[in-house]
């Protein structure tokens, strides 16, 4: 069964102070691995998809890795608006997108 | 280009009632997905539509719920004599295409059952 876990559960940053989020993951055959942002009340939005162990995306203060077990979401000197629930999603043999729980973020001015 | 549609965004039934939440894919996608959210917990995925087929229910509870995707029209999700556990934001998300595509979310129908 398709696993994601997601580390912290929730990180507090000054305005400025880099950071990075964690997602492991555990998928058979995995076609594809998602961040997305998730804010009170709203949908999650996409930010990015990575498809195989090195590939790098980048997008304003944010850079998303894959590993063969993991993948990590950088945050360079963020902002309060970054303040956000970020979630780790994974495609596997399948169609859907097994979740993560998420890691909660609040950037302090 | 509009995004993912959602209908109604906040929903109140009375335990027993019907729920009938709907959503309308971006233009362009033919594939559709339906997801719920519980407090304190992680979107889980419940169906998989193409227009007129259910490719995936896997994560349909096996009473009381069902889904459609009509050729015309937005795809339906229904819950039948709801109960409190029921009470959940659902989310519908699209993509164009399967294997790998990303796949863009709606805003939601947070249903509350009283």
């Amino acid at each position: 069964e398709d696993q994601v876990t997601q580390s912290p559960e929730a990180l507090r940053l000054q305005e400025g102070e880099s950071s990075s989020l964690n997602c492991s993951y555990t998928v058979s055959g995995l076609r594809g691995l998602f961040w997305y942002r998730q804010d009170p009340g709203k949908g999650p939005e996409f930010l990015f998809t990575l498809y195989s162990a090195g590939e790098e995306k980048e997008k304003e203060r944010l850079k998303a890795t894959l590993t063969k077990k993991e993948s990590f979401l950088h945050i360079t000197a963020p902002k309060p608006e970054d303040s956000a629930t970020y979630l780790c999603a994974v495609q596997g043999g399948s169609e859907k997108l097994v979740f993560g729980k998420g890691t909660k973020l609040t950037v302090n001015p | 280009n509009a995004g993912v549609m959602q209908n109604p965004r906040h929903l109140v039934r009375r335990r027993g009632q019907e729920a009938r939440l709907r959503c309308s894919p971006m233009k362009g996608h033919s594939h559709v997905y339906w997801y719920r959210q519980l407090p304190e917990e992680g979107l889980k995925f419940m169906v998989y539509l193409q227009k007129e087929n259910i490719i995936d229910e896997s994560g349909m509870p096996k009473e009381r719920f069902s889904a459609e995707f009509p050729k015309e029209g937005p795809s339906i999700l229904r819950i039948q004599q709801v109960v409190r556990g029921d009470s959940a934001a659902y989310f519908c998300a699209s993509s164009p295409r399967t294997s790998g595509g990303e796949q863009y979310f709606g805003p939601g129908t947070r249903l509350t059952v009283t």
